[in-house]
């Protein structure tokens, strides 16, 4: 069964500082990976995605993640953090459903805290 | 930008009572999903659905959950007899092609 692992619970960093958030997956086939993000009393927000191709993948408010095969990782970055990306984020690997679409899995979140 | 919306925000319902959570996907979106997160936890899908059927479910989804989709913009969830257990944020999310989903803000659900 398809698995995600996000080995860090709490991130804290300075605003301007850069950031790389860990994500790895363990799925049987050629993933398709998400990146959500959540803040407080809000829904799950789509910051990018991985299908195919391209392994450097960028997505909303400046994040890109980039793919490696080779690691099972799809890790975010952004190289400049701003206060306002202060929240909980979600990687999530997708499971193709052969009634179509696909159930997402997800791991447990990594809280992020920027420091002014 | 088009937006699924759900309600209610909260619901408060005392233990085997029933609850149905509402969802109104994205208008063009053809597959249509329901996960929870409980409190400190992950967050987990329950069901997918497509072509007015469902097409998986999650060993959560036992016989008192059901999904209908009752017309052509709204897609629900009730739990027949709640249980403590089933206090969480429900999630709708919506997909057009059944790739990338779309989740609403969420509906807390408090049983008492």
């Amino acid at each position: 069964a398809q698995s995600v692992t996000q080995p860090d619970i709490h991130i804290t960093v300075s605003e301007g500082a850069s950031l790389e958030l860990r994500c790895n997956y363990s799925y049987g086939a050629t993933p398709y990976l998400f990146w959500y993000v959540q803040s407080p009393g809000q829904g799950l927000q789509l910051l990018l995605k991985y299908f195919s191709g391209d392994t450097l993948v960028q997505g909303i408010k400046g994040f890109e993640a980039e793919f490696k095969r080779s690691q099972s990782s799809f890790n975010l970055r952004k190289p400049s953090v701003h206060w306002s990306d202060a929240a909980e984020y979600f990687c999530a690997v997708g499971d193709l459903l052969t009634g179509g679409g696909n159930k997402l899995t997800f791991g447990t979140g990594t809280q992020l805290k920027v420091e002014l | 930008e088009p937006e699924v919306t759900q309600t209610p925000s909260h619901q408060v319902t005392q233990m085997g009572q029933e609850v149905i959570l509402r969802c109104v996907p994205i208008s063009n979106h053809l597959y249509f999903y329901w996960y929870r997160q409980i409190l400190g936890q992950k967050v987990e899908f329950l069901v997918s659905f497509y072509n007015n059927e469902i097409s998986e479910k999650s060993e959560i989804f036992d016989d008192q959950f059901s999904v209908e989709r009752p017309d052509g913009s709204n897609f629900t969830l009730k739990i027949r007899s709640t249980k403590l257990e089933d206090s969480a944020m429900y999630f709708c999310a919506s997909s057009e092609r059944g790739r990338e989903q779309y989740f609403g803000p969420g509906t807390r659900l408090t049983v008492t």
